[in-house]
């Protein structure tokens, strides 16, 4: 089954606690990228990769930390986390065809809460 | 620069009614614009998407959407409403210079029996 997974699913950690959420996919896809929802501000662009060793930030990529070794995984990284990054986070992926942009394969989300 | 604006936060209707959820966009070259659907507990599933051509598309549990260039618009309709459409749903544009995605802030649907 086509499929982006995360883990882990739920965390509640400690204020600078380094944490590491992974996402991993079994399509193929060039493209990878991280979002975090809040209520009232809809889904925002943290970062994300064009490729294996391709990654540029989105809107919203202080504190965090990504890497691209490999096509099928994109781990986030959260170094020092503080209460302000309790949030919903989704992993998705897709195609990236010679030009344009294609719609995006979700995650299931990790909800995350920093004491 | 790039945004989306969804400005109906909360909407609700009765089972059987018709829909329309609103979502402007602002951006400078031809956009690539999505519908998402989020069901409570649930990651995003793809409703719908325009790339080029017809301006009215199809999608999937019997939404549609027009783009209309001239309001920078792209509109998602639904002729008759079921209990099990209640979700959120959120509109987004993907920008192919850069490959980033702009999300509106969305809008969550109540569905009335």
């Amino acid at each position: 089954e086509a499929q982006v997974t995360q883990n882990p699913r739920y965390l509640i950690t400690v204020t600078g606690k380094k944490l590491t959420v992974t996402c991993s996919q079994n399509m193929n896809h060039e493209y990878m990228s991280w979002y975090r929802q809040d209520p009232g501000l809809g889904l925002r662009q943290i970062y994300y990769s064009m490729n294996v060793e391709v990654t540029d930030k989105g809107d919203v990529p202080e504190g965090y930390k990504v890497s691209r070794k490999e096509k099928r995984n994109f781990p986030l990284i959260l170094e020092s986390p503080s209460p302000n990054q309790t949030s919903l986070y989704f992993c998705a992926s897709s195609i990236v065809p010679g030009s344009g942009i294609y719609e995006q394969y979700f995650g299931p989300g990790t909800r995350l809460t920093v004491t | 620069a790039q945004s989306v604006t969804q400005p109906d936060i909360h909407i609700t209707v009765s089972e059987g009614a018709s829909l329309e959820l609103r979502c402007n966009y602002s951006y400078g070259a031809t956009p690539y614009l999505f519908w998402y659907v989020q069901s409570p507990g649930q990651g995003l599933q793809l409703l719908l998407k325009y790339f080029s051509g017809d301006t009215l598309v199809q999608g999937i549990k019997g939404f549609e959407a027009e783009f209309k260039r001239s309001q920078s618009s792209f509109n998602l309709r639904k002729p008759s409403v079921h209990w099990s459409d209640a979700a959120e749903y959120f509109c987004a544009v993907g920008t192919s210079g850069t490959y980033k995605y702009i999300f509106g802030t969305g809008t969550r649907l109540k569905v009335l029996a």
